[in-house]
């Protein structure tokens, strides 16, 4: 069973300062990962999509890839309250890219 | 563009039984899927489609079936619901290698 695994949290995070959440995945085959966002009583949004090994920029929004050890993270920098969320982290089942395995998600609490 | 659209949004069952949750996309996704979330558990998924006339199964399929309607719609049927069903339920749809677009859920309450 190809699982991809998350700390559910709550992480705890002041308003300004740098939230990492983190992923681990078991399948080595999976080439491309994917961060949603969940609003509470909302569908889910992607942030970040990440194929390569290393760093993916955006905004605020920096999303790591290490193949080697399977793990992936996101981390928001100047978090805002607005960043209070689950934030889902997904990657592909065998290795292709129409479906996705999903983690159980962190949720992230940025207190002002 | 209203993306993924999703009925109903809201729905209570009685155990036994039965009903079709309806989903569109206006976006010319080939494929669409159908998960469901539970409290801790992230999404799972039931049952996708890759392109029009095809239909596989996802993670946690028993209890449902699904039909490809056409390349907008995709539904999912519950024939005889059970309390274990209760759920939120998400349809998506996506380019192949892209990100899915998710509609806004149907929480459904089997009793």
């Amino acid at each position: 069973q190809k699982e991809v695994e998350q700390n559910s949290g709550p992480l705890s995070v002041p308003e300004g300062a740098i939230a990492s959440l983190n992923c681990t995945y078991s399948d080595r085959g999976s080439q491309s990962f994917f961060w949603y966002r969940q609003y509470s009583g909302k569908s889910p949004e992607l942030i970040m999509f990440i194929y390569s090994n290393g760093d993916k920029e955006d905004g605020r929004f920096t999303a790591q890839l290490n193949k080697a050890s399977q793990y992936v993270s996101l981390l928001i920098r100047d978090s805002q309250p607005s960043d209070s969320a689950t934030y889902l982290c997904a990657g592909p089942i065998s290795g292709g890219y129409n479906k996705l395995i999903f983690g159980a998600g962190t949720r992230l609490a940025v207190h002002p | 563009n209203a993306g993924v659209t999703q009925t109903p949004k809201f729905q209570v069952l009685k155990t036994g039984q039965s009903m079709t949750l309806q989903c569109a996309q206006d976006m010319n996704h080939n494929s669409m899927y159908w998960y469901r979330q539970d409290p801790g558990m992230g999404l799972r998924l039931i049952y996708y489609s890759a392109s029009e006339g095809t239909t596989d199964k996802g993670e946690v399929p028993n209890g449902y079936n699904v039909s490809r309607l056409n390349k907008r719609e995709f539904s999912l049927r519950l024939e005889s619901a059970a309390p274990s069903q209760t759920s939120v339920y998400f349809c998506a749809s996506s380019s192949p290698g892209d990100e899915q677009y998710f509609g806004p859920g149907t929480r459904l309450t089997v009793t």
